[in-house]
């Protein structure tokens, strides 16, 4: 079945940087483009960036565009998020999510994993 | 970007109650619409599709309709699992959701 399994949370001071994995397995990864979903605590759901199949083309937020990047490394079935000059204001649970085609424009996002937390605070 | 706007924020309902939650686009999305389930402490769980299409395993009691910029979700016989806070999802010109709408039960 389909895992999902994000990791690389924790808590870091505004200014620093982290970079969130997610380990894919259960469906043919290369086959799928794949995305990080946010959720601030007690808040709704943001989209936060979006990689194609094969990575080459990814899309960001405005929020988070020059700070974040996604990549993904499909010879490990592994999606990335870098993350660098972090603010308080992405403290949240970042999900990864996978769509059901190729493309950046797929976006509906069927399947999440479990999420893992990031608390940005000095 | 297109905005999403759910109405109401909270309702409470009573078991075997209909229920029935509203998404307004601030752009036509033709039907391209997805609505998500949120239980406490996880992930979201996709239910409908394209306005109207359920996922498997989602119970008949779901249902969703409309068009352009309305759209509802209906829960025809709310049942005590169904207790949860749903999300509408635009993916029609990027990707964007709606505040959320969480349900509970009297």
């Amino acid at each position: 079945q389909v895992q999902l399994v994000e990791s690389g949370g924790g808590v870091v001071q505004p200014g620093n940087s982290l970079r969130l994995s997610c380990a894919a397995s259960g469906f043919t990864f290369n086959r799928v483009s794949m995305h990080w979903v946010r959720q601030a605590p007690d808040k709704g759901l943001d989209w936060v960036a979006t990689a194609s199949s094969d990575g080459s083309k990814t899309n960001h937020v405005d929020s988070v565009k020059g700070r974040f990047t996604i990549s993904r490394d499909n010879s490990r079935n592994v999606l990335y998020l870098q993350m660098d000059n972090l603010r308080v204001d992405d403290t949240a649970r970042y999900y990864c999510v996978k769509s059901d085609c190729e493309s950046v424009d797929c976006r509906l996002l069927v399947h999440w994993g479990q999420g893992t937390v990031v608390t940005v605070s000095a | 970007d297109i905005h999403m706007t759910q109405s109401p924020s909270t309702l409470s309902a009573s078991v075997g109650d209909r229920v029935i939650i509203t998404c307004r686009a601030s752009q036509s999305l033709g039907t391209w619409l997805a609505w998500y389930q949120q239980k406490p402490g996880k992930a979201p769980n996709l239910l409908i599709q394209q306005t109207s299409i359920l996922e498997s395993g989602v119970p008949s009691r779901f249902s969703g309709s409309g068009s352009g910029t309305e759209f509802s979700l209906t829960i025809s016989s709310l049942q005590p699992d169904d207790s949860a806070t749903y999300y509408c999802q635009q993916y029609h010109l990027g990707l964007t959701f709606g505040q959320g709408t969480k349900v509970e039960l009297k």
